[in-house]
C-alpha cells in the first residue's frame, strides 16, 4: 500500500477541458507539495500548502489542502497542451527529512 | 534555488558491470537524495547522501548494491553495482532547501539500460 495514492492514475483530454487530481493518504502531513515533470527534466515544485483546508492558486491551477491534512487535490481549468506532464504530490516523512512522493498522474492534454 | 547537473544523462550497460552516477550542485546544500523512476511513474526514494558519513537507505535498498559518496555540500555519487535488466531506470538526484517546507530541485536524471 503507497503513503500517497494519486487518481487518477492516467488522464487524456481535450484542450480547454477542466479537471481534478487526487492525492490521499490515511496519514496527516505537516505539509504537503505538488510537482510537474516533464519528459527527460527532474520534477519541478509547483505549489506547498501547509494549513488544513488551504486553497491556493497558480494562473489556471488551483490546490487545496485537506481539512485534516490527509488529502489534497488539483484542479486544472480550461487545461492546454503546455499542462502535458506527470504531476506528483509529496509529503515529508522521516521526521520531516525526506520526501515521499504519491503515485503520479500522467496528464496528457490534446489539442 | 539549487542547479544540479547530472552524469552521464543517458548509458547502456552489460550484465554484470557497474556504473557511477555524479551529482553537482550549484550551491551548498544540507540535504541530498537519489531517486530511482520508472519511465511514466512516481519516484522512489534509494538513500538521503550524508555529507562525511555513510549514507541513510530505504528499504529496499542497500549499501553494497548502491554505494553512495558525498565528500562535500555540493557533490554526491550514486554507484548502481553488478548490474541486471532489473536495474533499468532513470535515477534522479536531488537536493532540498532548508526546513520542513523545503523545495526539492532535480537534475535532469540518468537513464540507464542494462542488457
Amino acid at each position: 500500500t503507497q503513503l500517497l495514492e494519486q487518481s487518477p492514475q492516467f488522464l487524456s483530454i481535450q484542450e480547454g477541458e477542466n479537471l481534478t487530481v487526487y492525492c490521499n493518504s490515511s496519514s496527516v502531513f505537516s505539509s504537503l507539495q505538488w510537482y510537474r515533470q516533464e519528459p527527460g527534466e527532474g520534477p519541478v515544485l509547483l505549489v506547498t500548502v501547509v494549513t488544513g483546508g488551504e486553497v491556493k492558486k497558480l494562473k489556471r491551477l488551483t490546490f487545496q489542502f485537506g481539512d485534516a491534512r490527509k488529502d489534497s487535490s488539483l484542479h486544472i481549468t480550461a487545461a492546454q497542451p503546455g499542462d502535458t506532464g506527470l504531476y506528483l504530490c509529496a509529503a515529508p516523512t522521516g521526521g520531516g527529512n525526506k520526501l515521499t512522493f504519491g503515485t503520479g498522474t500522467q496528464l496528457k492534454v490534446e489539442l | 534555488s539549487a542547479v544540479i547537473s547530472q552524469k552521464p544523462s543517458r548509458d547502456i550497460c552489460q550484465r554484470g558491470t557497474s556504473l557511477t552516477i555524479q551529482c553537482q550542485v550549484d550551491s551548498q546544500v544540507t540535504m541530498m537524495f537519489w531517486y530511482r523512476q520508472q519511465p511514466g511513474q512516481s519516484l522512489t526514494l534509494i538513500a538521503t547522501a550524508n555529507q562525511g558519513s555513510e549514507a541513510t537507505y530505504e528499504s529496499g535498498f542497500v549499501i553494497d548494491k548502491f554505494p553512495i559518496s558525498r565528500p562535500n555540500l555540493t557533490f554526491s555519487t550514486l554507484t548502481v553495482s553488478n548490474m541486471s535488466p532489473e536495474d533499468s531506470s532513470i535515477y534522479l538526484c536531488s537536493a532540498r532547501t532548508s526546513g520542513p517546507t523545503g523545495e526539492l530541485f532535480f537534475g535532469e536524471g540518468s537513464r540507464l539500460t542494462v542488457l
